[in-house]
Protein backbone atom coordinates (compact mmCIF):
# COMPACT_ATOMS: atom_id res chain seq x y z
CA UNK A 1 0.00 0.00 0.00
CA UNK A 2 1.35 3.74 -0.66
CA UNK A 3 1.44 6.08 2.09
CA UNK A 4 2.03 9.58 1.70
CA UNK A 5 4.21 12.61 4.19
CA UNK A 6 3.62 15.86 4.13
CA UNK A 7 6.30 16.76 6.79
CA UNK A 8 4.59 20.53 7.32
CA UNK A 9 1.42 21.58 8.08
CA UNK A 10 1.61 25.00 7.96
CA UNK A 11 3.98 27.37 6.29
CA UNK A 12 3.97 31.01 6.41
CA UNK A 13 5.64 33.05 3.60
CA UNK A 14 6.21 36.63 3.20
CA UNK A 15 4.90 37.57 -0.56
CA UNK A 16 7.50 37.30 -3.11
CA UNK A 17 10.20 35.04 -1.11
CA UNK A 18 10.35 31.39 -2.44
CA UNK A 19 8.91 28.23 -0.76
CA UNK A 20 8.97 24.42 -0.82
CA UNK A 21 6.59 22.20 0.54
CA UNK A 22 7.77 18.89 1.12
CA UNK A 23 6.54 15.75 0.03
CA UNK A 24 7.76 12.11 0.50
CA UNK A 25 6.03 8.66 -0.58
CA UNK A 26 6.27 4.51 0.50
CA UNK A 27 5.16 2.77 -2.07
CA UNK A 28 6.52 -1.05 -3.23
CA UNK A 29 5.34 -0.69 -7.03
CA UNK A 30 5.59 2.18 -9.69
CA UNK A 31 3.35 5.21 -9.01
CA UNK A 32 2.06 8.79 -10.20
CA UNK A 33 2.58 11.48 -8.42
CA UNK A 34 0.44 14.71 -7.89
CA UNK A 35 -0.07 17.99 -6.18
CA UNK A 36 -3.45 19.30 -5.86
CA UNK A 37 -4.37 22.93 -4.61
CA UNK A 38 -7.56 23.90 -2.67
CA UNK A 39 -8.31 27.62 -2.53
CA UNK A 40 -10.39 29.05 0.24
CA UNK A 41 -14.10 27.65 -0.47
CA UNK A 42 -12.93 25.72 -3.53
CA UNK A 43 -12.50 22.11 -4.78
CA UNK A 44 -9.41 20.83 -5.10
CA UNK A 45 -7.48 21.07 -8.42
CA UNK A 46 -4.72 19.62 -10.16
CA UNK A 47 -1.66 21.57 -9.84
CA UNK A 48 0.77 19.23 -11.26
CA UNK A 49 1.58 15.73 -12.17
CA UNK A 50 4.53 13.06 -12.52
CA UNK A 51 3.81 10.33 -14.98
CA UNK A 52 7.18 9.41 -16.85
CA UNK A 53 10.14 11.13 -18.35
CA UNK A 54 11.52 14.55 -17.05
CA UNK A 55 12.22 13.96 -13.13
CA UNK A 56 10.72 18.00 -13.02
CA UNK A 57 7.19 19.25 -13.77
CA UNK A 58 5.76 22.41 -13.84
CA UNK A 59 2.37 24.02 -13.01
CA UNK A 60 1.10 27.20 -15.11
CA UNK A 61 1.56 29.51 -12.15
CA UNK A 62 4.94 29.40 -11.74
CA UNK A 63 5.21 26.25 -9.20
CA UNK A 64 7.32 23.10 -10.06
CA UNK A 65 8.09 19.95 -8.25
CA UNK A 66 10.96 17.08 -8.44
CA UNK A 67 10.49 13.64 -8.58
CA UNK A 68 13.51 11.81 -6.74
CA UNK A 69 13.29 8.27 -6.48
CA UNK A 70 16.12 7.36 -4.52
CA UNK A 71 14.64 9.52 -1.95
CA UNK A 72 11.57 9.03 -2.31
CA UNK A 73 10.05 12.75 -2.53
CA UNK A 74 7.93 14.84 -4.67
CA UNK A 75 8.61 18.26 -3.27
CA UNK A 76 6.87 21.59 -5.01
CA UNK A 77 8.75 24.66 -5.07
CA UNK A 78 7.93 28.44 -6.08
CA UNK A 79 10.85 30.78 -6.57
CA UNK A 80 8.61 34.05 -6.02
CA UNK A 81 5.04 33.05 -4.03
CA UNK A 82 2.14 35.56 -4.40
CA UNK A 83 -0.72 36.34 -2.49
CA UNK A 84 -3.32 34.86 -4.52
CA UNK A 85 -0.93 31.45 -3.76
CA UNK A 86 -2.24 31.33 -0.12
CA UNK A 87 -3.81 27.99 0.02
CA UNK A 88 -3.91 23.92 1.26
CA UNK A 89 -1.44 21.90 -0.85
CA UNK A 90 -2.00 17.93 -1.05
CA UNK A 91 -0.01 15.95 -2.13
CA UNK A 92 -0.79 12.37 -3.71
CA UNK A 93 0.38 9.16 -5.03
CA UNK A 94 -1.30 6.42 -7.27
CA UNK A 95 0.03 3.25 -8.48
CA UNK A 96 0.67 2.74 -12.13
CA UNK A 97 -2.25 0.29 -12.56
CA UNK A 98 -5.19 2.85 -11.10
CA UNK A 99 -6.34 -0.66 -9.21
CA UNK A 100 -5.33 1.49 -5.97
CA UNK A 101 -6.77 4.59 -4.52
CA UNK A 102 -5.02 7.96 -5.06
CA UNK A 103 -3.44 8.16 -1.47
CA UNK A 104 -3.23 11.89 -0.03
CA UNK A 105 -1.22 13.39 2.80
CA UNK A 106 -2.62 15.65 5.03
CA UNK A 107 -2.31 18.46 3.39
CA UNK A 108 0.21 21.61 3.78
CA UNK A 109 -1.77 25.44 4.66
CA UNK A 110 0.24 27.93 2.73
CA UNK A 111 -0.02 31.61 3.95
CA UNK A 112 1.26 34.35 1.93
CA UNK A 113 1.82 37.72 4.19
CA UNK A 114 2.40 40.82 2.37
CA UNK B 1 -17.33 23.39 -19.18
CA UNK B 2 -19.27 22.96 -15.91
CA UNK B 3 -17.47 21.46 -13.32
CA UNK B 4 -18.28 18.94 -10.93
CA UNK B 5 -21.65 19.58 -9.27
CA UNK B 6 -22.47 19.07 -5.27
CA UNK B 7 -25.49 19.71 -3.59
CA UNK B 8 -26.06 20.84 -0.48
CA UNK B 9 -23.06 22.42 0.19
CA UNK B 10 -23.47 22.68 3.95
CA UNK B 11 -25.78 20.40 5.88
CA UNK B 12 -26.54 20.27 9.87
CA UNK B 13 -28.42 17.37 11.26
CA UNK B 14 -29.11 15.37 14.32
CA UNK B 15 -27.31 12.20 15.49
CA UNK B 16 -29.39 9.01 14.43
CA UNK B 17 -31.05 11.16 11.26
CA UNK B 18 -30.15 10.40 7.74
CA UNK B 19 -28.71 12.48 5.44
CA UNK B 20 -27.92 12.13 1.43
CA UNK B 21 -25.47 14.08 -0.63
CA UNK B 22 -25.93 14.39 -4.50
CA UNK B 23 -22.97 14.74 -6.84
CA UNK B 24 -23.58 15.53 -10.92
CA UNK B 25 -19.91 14.54 -12.65
CA UNK B 26 -18.72 16.64 -15.46
CA UNK B 27 -20.39 15.51 -18.69
CA UNK B 28 -18.91 12.59 -20.16
CA UNK B 29 -16.67 11.39 -17.24
CA UNK B 30 -17.44 7.71 -16.86
CA UNK B 31 -15.53 7.38 -13.57
CA UNK B 32 -17.15 8.86 -10.01
CA UNK B 33 -15.55 8.88 -6.61
CA UNK B 34 -16.87 10.06 -3.37
CA UNK B 35 -13.97 11.00 -0.74
CA UNK B 36 -14.19 11.65 3.00
CA UNK B 37 -12.17 14.55 4.03
CA UNK B 38 -11.89 15.39 8.25
CA UNK B 39 -10.35 18.51 10.11
CA UNK B 40 -6.88 18.62 9.15
CA UNK B 41 -6.76 15.43 6.91
CA UNK B 42 -6.33 14.47 2.95
CA UNK B 43 -9.72 13.05 1.26
CA UNK B 44 -9.89 9.37 1.89
CA UNK B 45 -11.84 7.39 -0.89
CA UNK B 46 -15.45 6.04 0.34
CA UNK B 47 -16.50 4.30 -3.27
CA UNK B 48 -15.43 4.59 -7.19
CA UNK B 49 -17.92 4.14 -9.95
CA UNK B 50 -17.26 3.30 -13.29
CA UNK B 51 -20.27 3.92 -15.24
CA UNK B 52 -23.07 2.04 -12.63
CA UNK B 53 -20.37 -0.52 -11.09
CA UNK B 54 -18.97 0.22 -7.96
CA UNK B 55 -15.92 -1.35 -8.54
CA UNK B 56 -13.97 -0.31 -5.47
CA UNK B 57 -15.93 0.41 -1.83
CA UNK B 58 -13.56 -1.17 0.21
CA UNK B 59 -13.54 1.58 2.58
CA UNK B 60 -17.14 2.15 2.63
CA UNK B 61 -18.99 1.83 6.31
CA UNK B 62 -21.73 -0.09 4.58
CA UNK B 63 -23.29 -0.65 7.91
CA UNK B 64 -24.51 2.97 7.67
CA UNK B 65 -23.51 4.32 4.70
CA UNK B 66 -24.48 3.33 0.96
CA UNK B 67 -24.21 4.62 -2.63
CA UNK B 68 -25.58 4.52 -6.02
CA UNK B 69 -25.29 5.77 -9.37
CA UNK B 70 -28.23 4.11 -11.31
CA UNK B 71 -27.98 5.66 -14.96
CA UNK B 72 -24.02 6.01 -14.58
CA UNK B 73 -24.29 9.89 -14.54
CA UNK B 74 -25.54 11.22 -11.21
CA UNK B 75 -24.76 9.66 -8.05
CA UNK B 76 -25.94 9.92 -4.48
CA UNK B 77 -24.51 9.35 -1.33
CA UNK B 78 -26.51 8.28 1.65
CA UNK B 79 -25.96 8.12 5.59
CA UNK B 80 -28.46 6.50 7.77
CA UNK B 81 -28.64 6.76 11.04
CA UNK B 82 -25.87 9.64 11.28
CA UNK B 83 -23.09 9.63 13.89
CA UNK B 84 -21.50 13.03 15.44
CA UNK B 85 -18.25 11.05 13.92
CA UNK B 86 -19.15 11.85 10.50
CA UNK B 87 -18.90 15.45 11.14
CA UNK B 88 -16.92 16.16 8.06
CA UNK B 89 -16.58 17.13 4.40
CA UNK B 90 -17.59 14.99 1.72
CA UNK B 91 -16.26 15.75 -1.77
CA UNK B 92 -17.49 13.71 -4.91
CA UNK B 93 -14.88 13.60 -8.20
CA UNK B 94 -14.82 12.45 -11.65
CA UNK B 95 -12.77 11.46 -14.47
CA UNK B 96 -12.92 10.73 -18.00
CA UNK B 97 -11.60 7.06 -18.02
CA UNK B 98 -10.24 4.45 -15.25
CA UNK B 99 -6.70 4.82 -14.73
CA UNK B 100 -3.24 6.07 -12.46
CA UNK B 101 -2.67 8.52 -14.26
CA UNK B 102 -5.82 10.20 -14.87
CA UNK B 103 -6.76 14.03 -13.70
CA UNK B 104 -9.46 13.60 -10.68
CA UNK B 105 -11.73 17.09 -10.96
CA UNK B 106 -13.36 17.68 -7.73
CA UNK B 107 -16.54 19.24 -6.71
CA UNK B 108 -16.63 21.96 -3.75
CA UNK B 109 -17.53 19.43 -1.36
CA UNK B 110 -20.71 19.40 1.06
CA UNK B 111 -19.52 19.94 5.03
CA UNK B 112 -21.51 18.00 7.66
CA UNK B 113 -21.97 18.77 10.94
CA UNK B 114 -23.83 15.91 13.15
CA UNK B 115 -25.31 18.15 16.53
Amino acid sequence: AQSVTQLDSQVPVFEEAPVELRCNYSSSVSVYLFWYVQYPNQGLQLLLKYLSGSTLVESINGFEAEFNKSQTSFHLRKPSVHISDTAEYFCAVREWSGNTPLVFGKGTRLSVIA
Amino acid sequence: EAGVVQSPRYKIIEKKQPVAFWCNPISGHNTLYWYLQNLGQGPELLIRYENEEAVDDSQLPKDRFSAERLKGVDSTLKIQPAELGDSAVYLCASSPIAGGQETQYFGPGTRLLVL
